[in-house]
């Protein structure tokens, strides 16, 4: 079964820590996403990557980062974490771009206190 | 710029009641890709369906069913004898065809079917 796999399901971190959120999928894809879920504001796309070292902002990046070292892995980087980080984090992937939909991870729930 | 909405921020049914979620979009693509998403309590998206914008043929999978019109820019879903199991919050997606081809979700729509 293909799957995208998030490390962590619940995160509790403290005012400026550097958090890493880390994404593995297993399906040979090129082009992976993360997004932040919010109420009442949806997904939006904070980084995406159509390649190995490659990354592009979505709509979002402000005080996030990302690093795509192999194709199977995408992390997303809090340099320094705020409490309106408090998110959901939604980490995907996909074949082609975007025309056959995506492969969803359950989520990250980070609570930044 | 791309606009994906969904008006509905949270519809409740009884078991067995049809049911509609609405999906209006905006893009100046002339060739895009529409989704729906579904994101039960554990959390985890699940794909239901693409459209391209050059098929505005209805599809039916069972009790589900899309009604895709450009004439509207409206790409709706509907659930028929709706259960239990169909609580969750719905997403609308619109991907643009050319550039990196990112997707813009709508806000979700929270459907509780009540038994």
């Amino acid at each position: 079964d293909v799957k995208v796999t998030q490390s962590s399901r619940y995160l509790v971190k403290r005012t400026g820590e550097k958090v890493f959120l880390e994404c593995v999928q297993d399906m040979d894809h090129e082009n992976m996403f993360w997004y932040r879920q919010d109420p009442g504001l949806g997904l939006r796309l904070i980084y995406f990557s159509y390649d190995v070292k490659m990354k592009e902002k979505g709509d979002i990046p402000e005080g996030y980062s990302v690093s795509r070292e192999k194709k199977e892995r995408f992390s997303l980087i809090l340099e320094s974490a705020s409490t309106n980080q408090t998110s959901m984090y939604l980490c995907a992937s996909g074949l082609g771009q975007g025309q056959y939909g995506y492969t969803f991870g359950s989520g990250t729930r980070l609570t930044v206190v | 710029a791309q606009k994906v909405t969904q008006a509905q921020t949270e519809i409740s049914v009884v078991e067995k009641e049809d049911v509609t979620l609405d999906c209006v979009y905006e893009t100046r693509d002339t060739t895009y890709y529409l989704f729906w998403y579904k994101q039960p309590p554990s959390g985890e998206l699940v794909f239901l369906i693409r459209r391209n914008s050059f098929d505005e043929q209805n599809e039916i999978s069972g009790r589900y069913s899309w009604n895709f019109q450009k004439s509207t820019s409206s790409f709706n879903f509907t659930i028929t004898a709706s259960q239990v199991v169909d609580s969750a919050v719905y997403f609308c997606a619109l991907s643009e065809a050319g550039g990196y081809q990112k997707v813009t979700f709508g806000t979700g729509t929270k459907l509780q079917v009540i038994p």
